[in-house]
């Protein structure tokens, strides 16, 4: 089975500055997609970023960027210009063949002002 | 598009009463995801729906837990009889099945709290 691990449960940045949220995983599969959620206090689950495996192109989405190594099996979020507005629960996820997706543990991003 | 419409938004029962959670997925999508978030376990997968389909239902607690998916757009997820431990928040979502670069989208969830 895929599992996501999260290896940081919190994480603080100042705002203006970056950040890097880790996520791995661990799969047999050679055909997936990977997510990063946000979850802020509302508890929307918001979508951030996706990046399709077989693309070797780091996605990209404003201000929000993904570090995808796949023979590491890494996929890390990095948060640019970080803003009051990006603190939140982020949840890493993947989706591989016709399976629902398999989430992280989290990680608390705080932002001080 | 509406999105995910999930009800109600919050829920306060008594222990051995019977829960009914409501989704409305959006429409065109044909899987239906059931998730339960709570603060030990994180987010984890109840049960999805494939065309209307149980496909799998492995992560149910037991068999306290059902879900029906009667047509393409309707879900519900029912507890009997519920206990303190099914406080959590329950979120529904839904996404297109073809593939897998597709995204789930989420309901705004519904917080159980069983006293």
């Amino acid at each position: 089975a895929q599992t996501v691990t999260q290896s940081q449960p919190e994480m603080s940045v100042q705002e203006a500055e970056t950040v890097t949220l880790s996520c791995t995983y661990d799969t047999s599969e050679s055909d997936y997609y990977l997510f990063w959620y946000k979850q802020p206090p509302s508890r929307q689950m918001i979508l951030v970023i996706r990046q399709e495996a077989y693309k070797q192109q780091n996605a990209t989405e404003n201000r929000f960027s993904v570090n995808f190594q796949k023979a590491a099996k890494s996929f890390s979020l990095k948060i640019s210009d970080s803003q009051l507005g990006d603190a939140a629960m982020y949840f890493c996820a993947y989706r591989g063949g016709n399976t629902p997706l398999v989430f992280g543990k989290g990680t608390r991003l705080s932002v001080i002002a | 598009d509406a999105g995910v419409i999930q009800s109600p938004r919050h829920e306060v029962t008594e222990m051995g009463q019977e829960v009914t959670l409501r989704c409305k997925p959006i429409s065109g999508h044909n899987s239906l995801f059931w998730y339960r978030q709570t603060m030990m376990r994180g987010l984890e997968l109840l049960i999805y729906f494939n065309n209307n389909v149980p496909i799998d239902d492995s992560g149910m607690p037991e068999d306290r837990f059902s879900a029906k998916m009667p047509n393409a757009s309707f879900s519900t997820l029912k507890i009997q009889p519920s206990e303190p431990r099914d406080s959590a928040v329950y979120f529904c979502a839904s996404s297109l099945a073809r593939g897998t670069g597709t995204e789930a989208f989420f309901g705004q969830g519904t917080r159980l709290t069983v006293v």
